[in-house]
């Protein structure tokens, strides 16, 4: 049983880029989140992703989107980078929407000059 | 607001039993997760509590009450590879998010 693995690690981008987070669930995992974690502080859900569909959103604005894929696998697109985005955000997988239990991945760390 | 309080550190000695209290003002609230995270790693999930009452999982025990909206974390035998920031957090009906603490660091002496 594969864990979650995340890429890149870390990646450093300017103000007013794009950046693509991609994340691969834990084998048998239909659901995954996606959280923004800043230094200090707790996870921030961003949304969640079940069967291809976004199914619950954390207040982030639109330029915070994403994607399922069918095997499961999810991207996170940021658009117009801001300083503030500088973060690390963290993907989790879990069996179903309700996650009792998730799984994280190691993270991508995103600085943003 | 939906907000999830917590210490912001906690410290203890080896060897000794340390709680972690949490509580939360939510709506749609349906269970109260604990995840470990050490730094510069991910969070971790430690335990879950649907229902009212007590959770062990070895050294780990957590508690939740849904009428007073308070939740606790109970390491035992606490071992120096325990400090780490504990967090607690709601799982919401509503729209399927997770509702994190600020989390809280747990400081381990010798």
């Amino acid at each position: 049983e594969t864990g979650v693995t995340q890429s890149p690690t870390h990646l450093i981008k300017t103000r007013g880029q794009q950046v693509t987070l991609r994340c691969s669930s834990q084998s048998g995992h239909n659901t995954v989140s996606w959280y923004q974690q800043a230094l200090g502080q707790g996870p921030q859900f961003i949304f969640q992703y079940y069967r291809e569909e976004e199914n619950g959103r954390g207040n982030f604005p639109p330029r915070f989107s994403g994607l399922q894929f069918p095997n499961y696998s999810s991207e996170l697109n940021v658009n117009a980078l801001e300083l503030d985005d500088s973060a690390l955000y963290l993907c989790a997988s879990s069996l179903n929407q309700y996650q009792e239990t998730q799984y994280f991945g190691p993270g991508t760390r995103l600085l943003v000059l | 607001g939906q907000s999830l309080e917590q210490p912001s550190e906690v410290t203890a000695v080896e060897g000794a039993i340390v709680q972690i209290n949490c509580t939360y003002q939510t709506s749609g609230f349906y269970g109260l997760s604990w995840y470990q995270q050490h730094d510069g790693g991910a969070p971790t999930f430690l335990s879950y509590n649907a229902l009212d009452g007590l959770e062990e999982t070895g050294r780990f025990s957590s508690f939740l009450s849904r009428s007073d909206s308070y939740g606790y974390l109970l390491l035992q035998e606490l071992q120096m590879k325990d400090s780490a920031s504990y967090f607690c957090a709601a799982n919401m009906d509503s729209n399927y998010q997770l509702i994190w603490g600020a989390g809280t660091k747990l400081i381990i002496k010798p």
